[in-house]
């Protein structure tokens, strides 16, 4: 059974950076095809992809956050690591990371999500 | 960018209505579009794989059609549990890309 979840504080403040890690079981990051994204919903609103990293450690990211973003990965202890610099209210959502693959491109299953709200 | 195009946001519907959920590509993506169901408090949960491929253990009630730039999420004869908010998704090229949502609310 494949799972993920989500963990990091749950309050930041303006300027700060967020440090968000997602630990799964059930499949491994060094095996071919996997990757593991993350997407963030601001509260009552849609959702927003913001990275991926792959099982050959390629990584992609939002356009318009980018600059901000870094995304990792520790396969020995099978995580999944998102940073995210200069916080700002607007960043306030609830954070979920997903597994896809290379033959499926589809996001199953989904983490539970983290609540993030920056507010100083 | 690929922009998702939802319609409607927003409907309220009675149990065993047909409801038609579009979601309308600003380029040709072939059959790269899934659909998810989040009900409040929840992850989204995958429900249509590749614009029509029916998902393990989803209801059959739900189906999706289409491909290039216009996509259909249906429900036939709608149920209670089956109040949520709905999103397209694209995979057929980066950045990934959601629709805005469409909220359906049972009567």
């Amino acid at each position: 059974q494949v799972t993920l979840k989500e963990s990091g504080p749950a309050l930041v403040k303006p300027t700060q950076t967020l440090t968000l890690t997602c630990t799964f079981s059930g499949f491994s990051l060094t095996t071919s095809g996997m990757r593991v994204s993350w997407i963030r919903q601001p509260p009552g609103k849609a959702l927003e992809w913001l990275a991926r990293i792959d099982w050959d450690d390629d990584k992609f990211y939002s356009i318009s956050l980018k600059s901000r973003l870094t995304i990792s990965k520790d396969t020995s202890k099978n995580q999944v690591v998102l940073t995210m610099t200069n916080m700002d209210p607007v960043d306030t959502a609830t954070y979920y990371c997903a597994r896809s693959m290379t033959s499926t491109n589809w996001f199953d299953p989904w983490g539970q999500g983290t609540l993030v709200t920056v507010s100083s | 960018e690929i922009v998702l195009t939802q319609s409607p946001d927003f409907q309220s519907v009675t149990p065993k209505e047909k409801v038609t959920i579009t979601c309308r590509a600003s380029q040709s993506i072939g059959s790269s579009l899934h659909w998810y169901q989040q009900k409040p408090d929840q992850s989204p949960k995958l429900l249509i794989k590749y614009a029509s491929q029916s998902i393990s253990g989803v209801p059959s009630r739900f189906s999706g059609s289409g491909s290039g730039t216009d996509f259909t999420l249906t429900i036939n004869s709608l149920e209670a549990e089956d109040a949520a908010t709905y999103y397209c998704h694209q995979s057929s090229s980066l950045p990934i890309t959601f629709g805005q949502g469409t909220r359906l609310e049972i009567k």
